[in-house]
């Protein structure tokens, strides 16, 4: 079974500079989380899709992340303009339903904002 | 927001000898989900505790879910080098599953 695909798997922008990240969850899996982790924490939660719907995104900077996931498959995280802060670790994880099961962790982005 | 605080942030062992990983919550959790993640990689789950005093073992590693359901543990037995990473804990309540900040564990051999 393929895991939780990501790409790119590292990006350099400059502050104030746009970025997009993708995602392909493991096929049938109706949940799909984004992430974001900074170097010694632990993963903090930016969006939960269930399907096509959003279920979570309490935690989303909404003034400069976005994300979608239009066919209920994958989907994209967007970061515009971006901060020097917003440098981390993007990951997606996926599950087969929101409750009670284990999240499948893809190999995440690398963003560095300079 | 609601917090999973985890314990120590760090932990130095010589190979062999034993570790433990803590996890406490204010409030109480439906389950609790534990992860490792090595140098460089990803989170993979290791194990999901549901009800109160539910222990779980796996080879060396033994979890614990307090009567409670507010905090947790994770043993380890005579650490190997393939135990180094860090190790999280993540807290289900109604609002979502909350991570903690994860336990960083090297092995000196």
């Amino acid at each position: 079974e393929a895991g939780v695909a990501q790409s790119p798997r590292y990006k350099i922008i400059e502050k104030r500079q746009s970025v997009a990240f993708w995602c392909n969850p493991i096929s049938g899996h109706a949940t799909l989380y984004w992430y974001q982790q900074i170097l010694g924490q632990g993963p903090k939660l930016l969006i939960q899709f269930q399907n096509n719907g959003v279920v979570d995104d309490s935690q989303l900077p909404k003034d400069r992340f976005s994300a979608e996931r239009l066919k209920g498959v994958d989907s994209t995280l967007k970061i515009q303009p971006a901060k020097l802060e917003d440098s981390a670790v993007y990951l997606c994880a996926s599950s087969p339903d929101s409750f009670a099961y284990e999240q499948y962790f893809g190999p995440g982005t690398r963003l560095t904002v300079t | 927001g609601q917090q999973v605080m985890q314990i120590p942030q760090y932990q130095h062992v010589q190979e062999g000898e034993d570790f433990t990983t803590y996890c406490n919550s204010s409030t109480t959790l439906s389950n609790i989900q534990w992860y490792k993640q090595r140098p460089g990689g990803h989170p993979v789950f290791l194990i999901q505790l549901v009800k109160s005093g539910e222990v779980k073992k796996q080879k060396r590693l033994t979890f614990q879910f307090g009567e409670a359901k507010k905090n947790s543990s994770l043993h380890i037995t005579a650490t190997q080098t393939t135990d180094v990473g860090t190790y999280f804990c993540a807290g289900r309540r109604a609002d979502g599953l909350t991570f903690g900040k994860g336990t960083h564990l090297i092995i000196q051999p």
